[in-house]
């Protein structure tokens, strides 16, 4: 069965720079959810979309954005990056908005250096 | 103190054990509860989930939550080398809200 892809696995990037990562859902599913694990740390949520439009907001910081696409593939837009961005950053998606079966993708492991 | 307790281990048992993954949790809006496993540098995968309280088995894997006690398990039974992995519980309040609250995971080791 399909699964959530992002891209790029993995990006290395120095403090300062920006960094757009990607990712593209499971066919059919209409809701992008974007997660944050740090290091030995759990999933924290960062941001949802449902039908192209922001449907709810965890910890995001404000240097960050995102949005989801007509194709329902969604992007995770990072700028003035700082050691602290370091970490793994999952896409998970799922059908329908506000769902607990939400499914995740390999993700993507920034690196600021 | 966070919202979602979890052992962090590491949990050592010998191939064909019963094991049993626990999380404490103090938010009385939860009312889903999931549990993933994750590998090693891989993305988590939904194993099993449930709503409210009550027990749920799938093949090896039963789920139990205790609303009451704020308490869920997951129990594998005939326990394999395969299954070592990170095993995280994950709740979810719904109400609009849409972010999953993880527990930071138990990591799990069969031993052969």
């Amino acid at each position: 069965a399909a699964g959530v892809i992002q891209s790029p696995r993995h990006l290395i990037k120095e403090k300062r720079e920006t960094a757009t990562l990607k990712c593209y859902p499971i066919p059919r599913h209409d809701t992008v959810y974007w997660y944050q694990q740090g290091p030995g740390q759990d999933p924290q949520f960062l941001i949802s979309f449902y039908e192209k439009m922001q449907s709810d907001k965890g910890s995001i910081p404000d240097r960050f954005s995102a949005q989801q696409f007509s194709d329902y593939h969604s992007e995770l837009n990072m700028s003035s990056l700082e050691l602290g961005d370091s970490a793994l950053y999952f896409c998970a998606s799922s059908l329908g908005s506000g769902r607990y079966e939400q499914y995740f993708g390999p993700g993507t492991r920034l690196t600021v250096t | 103190q966070k919202e979602v307790e979890q052992d962090p281990g590491p949990l050592s048992v010998p191939e064909g054990a019963i094991v049993s993954l626990n999380c404490t949790y103090s938010n009385s809006a939860f009312q889903y509860f999931m549990w993933y496993r994750q590998y090693s540098r891989k993305g988590p995968e939904l194993l099993m989930y449930t709503y409210s309280s009550g027990n749920k088995e799938d093949g090896r894997f039963t789920a139990q939550v205790d609303k009451s006690s704020k308490y869920i398990s997951l129990f594998i039974r005939d326990s394999q080398p395969s299954d070592s992995a990170t095993y995280l519980c994950a709740m979810y309040s719904g109400g609009g809200a849409d972010g999953l609250t993880f527990g930071k995971g138990t990591h799990l080791i069969i031993q052969p």
